[in-house]
Order: C-alpha cells, then sequence, then structure tokens
C-alpha cells in the first residue's frame, strides 16, 4: 500500500532564512507525488507535482521539491520564507498516478517569524 | 472563474442528529470529490463521482454517509445519524477532464467545518 510520513508535524522559521519540509514516501512502483498548502480558512492548493519526469520539480511561490528514490524522500524546499508562507503544508502521494484517491500525510505547520 | 463552492460554513449538531452539507463545482468539472479532514490529520477521500457517476466510495461509511450527484452538477454529502467522531472538515473538491482522459489537478473548496456534541 501506498503512504506518505511527514516527518515534522511543526516547523517554525525566521522570515528569510531557508524552508525544509520533509516527506518520506512508500511506494511498491513509481509513484506521482504532490505538495498541497493549506492556508488558515482556506482551500487546499498545488504546489506542485512530481511524475517521473525531472526529479527537480518548481512549483508556484518559489518553493521546489526533489525526488529522491534511493531515500524515498520528496522533501519541499524554498530558499527564503516570506510571512505569506505561514500555512499548514500536505505531501501526497497517488496510486493511480492522477489525481484519483489522493493519499495526504498528516501535515506539516509552518510558522514564520518576523 | 468562481471557485468551489461549499456551505454551509459551519455546523454543530448533536450525536444522533443528521447534517448535509452542499456543494457547487466550478461550472464545467465532471469530476467531484469528497474528503473528510479530521483535526490534525490529512484530508481522507470519501467518495469520487465522474458526472453523476460514483467512481469510487470504497472509503464511505455507508451506514452512515451517503452522497448524490443529481445532474452532474451539484452534490450533497449527508450523515444520519452522526456520531462524535465524525466531526471534521469536510471538503469538497472538483476537476475537469484533461488529456487523454485524466483528471486534473483539483480545485478545492473552503471546506464545511462540523462539530458533533
Amino acid at each position: 500500500a501506498q503512504s506518505v510520513t511527514q516527518l515534522d508535524s511543526h516547523v517554525s522559521v525566521s522570515e528569510g532564512t531557508p524552508v525544509l519540509l520533509r516527506c518520506n514516501y512508500s511506494s511498491s512502483y513509481s509513484p506521482s507525488l504532490f505538495w498541497y498548502v493549506q492556508h488558515p480558512n482556506k482551500g487546499l492548493q498545488l504546489l506542485l507535482k512530481y511524475t517521473s519526469a525531472a526529479t527537480l520539480v518548481k512549483g508556484i511561490n518559489g518553493f521546489e521539491a526533489e525526488f529522491k528514490k534511493s531515500e524515498t524522500s520528496f522533501h519541499l524546499t524554498k530558499p527564503s520564507a516570506h510571512m505569506s508562507d505561514a500555512a499548514e503544508y500536505f505531501c501526497v502521494v497517488s496510486p493511480s498516478g492522477g489525481y484519483n484517491k489522493l493519499i495526504f500525510g498528516a501535515g506539516t505547520r509552518l510558522a514564520v517569524h518576523p | 472563474e468562481a471557485g468551489v463552492a461549499q456551505s454551509p460554513r459551519y455546523k454543530i449538531i448533536e450525536k444522533r442528529q443528521s447534517v448535509a452539507f452542499w456543494c457547487n463545482p466550478i461550472s464545467g468539472h465532471a469530476t467531484l470529490y469528497w474528503y473528510q479532514q479530521i483535526l490534525g490529520q490529512g484530508p481522507k477521500l470519501l467518495i469520487q463521482f465522474q458526472n453523476n457517476g460514483v467512481v469510487d466510495d470504497s472509503q464511505l461509511p455507508k451506514d452512515r454517509f451517503s452522497a448524490e450527484r443529481l445532474k452532474g452538477v451539484d452534490s450533497t454529502l449527508k450523515i444520519q445519524p452522526a456520531k462524535l467522531e465524525d466531526s471534521a472538515v469536510y471538503l469538497c473538491a472538483s476537476s475537469p477532464i484533461g488529456n487523454r482522459g485524466r483528471n486534473s489537478p483539483l480545485h478545492f473548496g473552503n471546506g464545511t467545518r462540523l462539530t458533533v456534541t
């Protein structure tokens, strides 16, 4: 069965410093992986998607993620945090390779301090 | 483009009562999803429709949950009777059919927060 594990439930950074949100996945074959963001009282928004093309995936708002098969990881990074990045981030895997039956991780809450 | 609309925004009920949630997807989106997000967890898929047919309801607790999508547009999700553990945010999402008949990225609504006391 496919699953994702987000290694940190909370991450706190200062504005202007790098962001690293960690995600490990479990899959018996090459998965499709996603990162979604959820701002307070807002709907979930797709940040980026990996589908077996380039291993470094660039998303919106300066975020990117690197697929590492040897480490079964798909960590999300951003060089410089902004106050508006404070939100809940979800690592997601798709068994079917598309957008059906997405399996979400438990989420990482990112706090950004001035 | 208008987003996915959900109502009500909040609902508080007592256990054993019934409740219904409504979702209006983005116009033209063939696929509609209902997700349940319990506090501290990621969303979990309850049911997926394509047009007015059910594609996947394997994780829907059918003894108390039901959903329909009349005419392939709006959808309602009902819980009867509610239990304490049903307290969660219920998210609706929709997506168009993309190239090669595959679904495209989901557009999520803001959700309905249900509290069962």
